[in-house]
């Protein structure tokens, strides 16, 4: 069975610019959540998606975004970038309330110049 | 508010020597715990789980012990190998917000030969 895929897996933007990141989960697996990683903050949950709902959200600006389509496929959109949100994004996907068992992908490392 | 407290790293050991990374935590309520590890240019791994108190979670040798008393889970290797370079992350899950992770700051690992 295919794991979680992201993409891409890297990315370049210069200040201002958006960005949006995709997130496929394991067939089958309806919920989706992301998280972002850096040095200084560490891993630190954005928000959850389940049946094109989000039903859960941490506290970040609401410059982040995300959105799950009927597939349960995942974006998340970063608007107006700073350089702080250089970061690996992460998506993770489990079964429905199967949360003892989340699968994460690789990641999307964003640079921000 | 809930939080996840590992030992700072770098931990670096020799091959076939004993491994403990500590982890506390901080919840409202029960929460269930886990250790995600991540090998470099990788995503998160799920390495353990436990649900409930004094549940022990094992996978590939590491173990970790769901201590209520303590709020504690720690991480237990008998013997390193080379190939567990990795930074580990200790992490909780609480039952009423969803598939929201709270993560440690993470242990990094390094065994030489």
């Amino acid at each position: 069975k295919a794991g979680v895929t992201q993409t891409p897996r890297y990315l370049i933007k210069t200040r201002g610019q958006q960005v949006t990141l995709s997130c496929s989960p394991i067939s089958g697996h309806r919920s989706v959540s992301w998280y972002q990683q850096t040095p200084g903050q560490g891993l630190q949950f954005l928000f959850e998606y389940f049946s094109e709902t989000q039903r859960n959200k941490g506290n970040f600006p609401g410059r982040f975004s995300g959105r799950q389509f009927s597939n349960s496929r995942s974006e998340m959109n970063v608007s107006t970038l700073e350089l702080g949100d250089s970061a690996l994004y992460l998506c993770a996907s489990s079964l429905e309330l199967e949360y003892n068992e989340q699968f994460f992908g690789p990641g999307t490392r964003l640079t921000v110049l | 508010g809930n939080s996840v407290t590992q030992m700072e790293g770098p931990v670096t050991l020799s091959e076939e020597a004993f491994l403990t990374i500590n982890c506390t935590y901080t919840a409202t309520g029960y929460p269930s715990l886990f250790w995600y590890v991540q090998y470099p240019g990788e995503g998160l791994q799920l390495l353990l789980k436990a649900t409930k108190a004094d549940d022990k979670g094992s996978n590939k040798g590491f173990e970790a012990t769901y201590r209520k008393e303590t709020t504690s889970f720690h991480l237990e290797k008998g013997s390193v190998q080379v190939s567990d370079s990795a930074v580990y992350f200790c992490a909780l899950l609480l039952y009423n917000q969803g598939g929201k992770l709270i993560f440690g700051q993470g242990t990094e690992l390094s065994v030489k030969p």
